[in-house]
């Protein structure tokens, strides 16, 4: 079955960066659309960023556009987002979730890692 | 791009219906057929329960319906149950100046009374 398995979370300062990782299992992942999606603490899911099979088609929020960058390694069936400049409200628990391809919505979520950021 | 609007809270005897909307724009819901509702329960990855606007994946109880209606989603849950019990929040897709952007409503917390 498919299965997304987050790493990477933790706490970090303001300014900081940080690295999450996703991988992929049971699926062919080098055809699948891959997105994160986060939930500050106690609030709803926020969008975040899109990367298509082939690493192009790659679009953000306007709220971490030119911070956040998403990549992916098909040989590795990982996804990564590369988290720079964090800012006390970038803190929340980060999805990878799985689209059908071209399709819209989210079919597979990953369990989520906590990103603290805080001094 | 402004979140989708949804009612806090909806609740709800077992066995009764209840309907939570979702509310966008011409530029999301009023768009595209491309809404989308999730169900989440406390500390758990959200699941998906709808997928354009009223289909329900394989395995979803047929409890569970999606309708639209203008720039307004809804998701009904007939026959409410204890297990039924969550957050649900409905997405959509939209279009941001040209680019592929997502929305989500601020969820609905379904409460079984």
């Amino acid at each position: 079955q498919v299965q997304l398995v987050e790493s990477g979370g933790g706490v970090v300062q303001p300014g900081g960066s940080l690295r999450l990782s996703c991988a992929a299992s049971g699926l062919t992942f080098s055809t699948s659309v891959m997105h994160w999606v986060r939930q500050a603490p106690g609030k709803g899911l926020e969008w975040l960023a899109v990367i298509r099979y082939d690493g192009n088609g790659i679009y953000y929020s306007d709220s971490v556009k030119g911070r956040f960058s998403i990549s992916r390694d098909n040989s590795k069936n990982t996804l990564f987002l590369q988290m720079n400049r964090l800012r006390a409200e970038d803190t929340a628990v980060y999805y990878c979730a799985k689209e059908p391809t071209s399709k819209y919505y989210f079919d597979y979520w990953g369990q989520g890692t906590l990103v603290t950021v805080s001094s | 791009q402004s979140a989708l609007t949804q009612p806090a809270s909806v609740s709800g005897s077992p066995g009764q219906s209840i309907t939570m909307s979702c509310t966008g724009t011409s530029s999301d819901i009023g768009r595209y057929n491309l809404v989308s509702w999730y169900q989440q329960n406390p500390g758990k990855a959200p699941k998906l329960m709808i997928y354009e606007v009223t289909e329900r994946p394989s395995g979803v109880s047929n409890r569970f319906s999606g309708s639209k209606s203008g720039n307004t989603a809804s998701l009904t849950i007939s026959g409410l149950q204890g297990e039924d019990e969550a957050d649900y929040y409905c997405c959509s897709y939209a279009d941001n100046s040209g680019f592929a952007n997502w929305v989500f409503g601020g969820g609905t917390k379904v409460t079984v009374l």
